[in-house]
C-alpha cells in the first residue's frame, strides 16, 4: 500500500510552547488529508479534514485556532498544536487519500505522533 | 447517534480463534473495515467489506456482516502471538473517507 509519514514520532514539549506535527504522503498525493487524537483506551476522534490549499475543515468540539492545520502542498500537511497544555498530551494520527472516498481500502495512515506536554 | 462499539478486551491462547465483535450505527454506511494497531503504532488495514455482502474471508480473516442487526464481526483463525495488537471496526457513512471507528478490542494472544 501508500506510505503516508508523520514526524516526529514522538515529543515532548513544556506548557505554552507550540508544537508542529508533519504528515507527508511519501509516494501519493494527498488531495484529503485528515487528522485524528487518540486518547488512552479511548477511539480515534476525528479533528479535521484538510483539503489542499483551502482551510481545513474542523469537527465539532475541535478548536481550530488551538489546532491549526495547513495543507499547502499535495504531499504534506501540518498540525499545529499553539499553546500546548498538558490536556493536549495524546497521540495524533494522520491519514490521508488521494481518492473520492468511494472506493475502499484507499485511506492510508501514518505512523502516529505522541505528545507529551509538561 | 454515530456511536460504534466494541468490548475492550479479549485474550485467547494462541492456536485457538479469535473473534472480535462490533456494533455500528449508520445504515447508510457503505463499507465496513478492520484495522489493527500495534504498540505506538498507526493503523494498518486487515480488511474490510462492502454492505451488500454477509461475509468476507481472507486467508485466516473472516469477516461477517449482519445488517438487520448492524453487527460486524472479525475472527482470526489459528491465533499468532504476532495478532496480539489493537482491532478497530470503522464505519464509512454515505462511502466517505470520514470514518468512524469503534473504541478499539486489545486482543491478547497467551503462548
Amino acid at each position: 500500500g501508500a506510505v503516508v509519514s508523520q514526524h516526529p514520532s514522538r515529543v515532548i514539549c513544556k506548557s505554552g510552547t507550540s508544537v508542529k506535527i508533519e504528515c507527508r504522503s511519501l509516494d501519493f498525493q494527498a488531495t484529503t488529508m485528515f487528522w485524528y487524537r487518540q486518547f488512552p483506551k479511548k477511539s480515534l476522534m476525528l479533528m479535521a479534514t484538510s483539503n489542499e490549499g483551502s482551510k481545513a475543515t474542523y469537527e465539532q468540539g475541535v478548536e481550530k485556532d488551538k489546532f491549526l492545520i495547513n495543507h499547502a502542498s499535495l504531499t504534506l500537511s501540518t498540525l499545529t498544536v499553539t499553546s500546548a497544555h498538558p490536556e493536549d498530551s495524546s497521540f495524533y494520527i494522520c491519514s490521508a487519500t488521494s481518492g473520492s472516498g468511494r472506493v475502499a481500502g484507499e485511506l492510508f495512515f501514518g505512523e502516529g505522533s505522541r505528545l507529551t506536554v509538561l | 447517534g454515530e456511536d460504534v462499539e466494541q468490548s475492550l478486551f479479549l485474550s485467547v491462547r494462541e492456536g485457538d480463534s479469535s473473534v472480535i465483535n462490533c456494533t455500528y450505527t449508520d445504515s447508510s454506511s457503505t463499507y465496513l473495515y478492520w484495522y489493527k494497531q500495534e504498540p505506538g503504532a498507526g493503523l494498518q488495514l486487515l480488511t474490510y467489506i462492502f454492505s451488500n455482502m454477509d461475509m468476507k474471508q481472507d486467508q485466516r480473516l473472516t469477516v461477517l456482516l449482519n445488517k438487520k442487526d448492524k453487527h460486524l464481526s472479525l475472527r482470526i483463525a489459528d491465533t499468532q502471538t504476532g495478532d496480539s495488537a489493537i482491532y478497530f471496526c470503522a464505519e464509512s457513512p454515505s462511502g466517505t473517507y470520514k470514518y468512524i471507528f469503534g473504541t478499539g478490542t486489545r486482543l491478547k494472544v497467551l503462548a
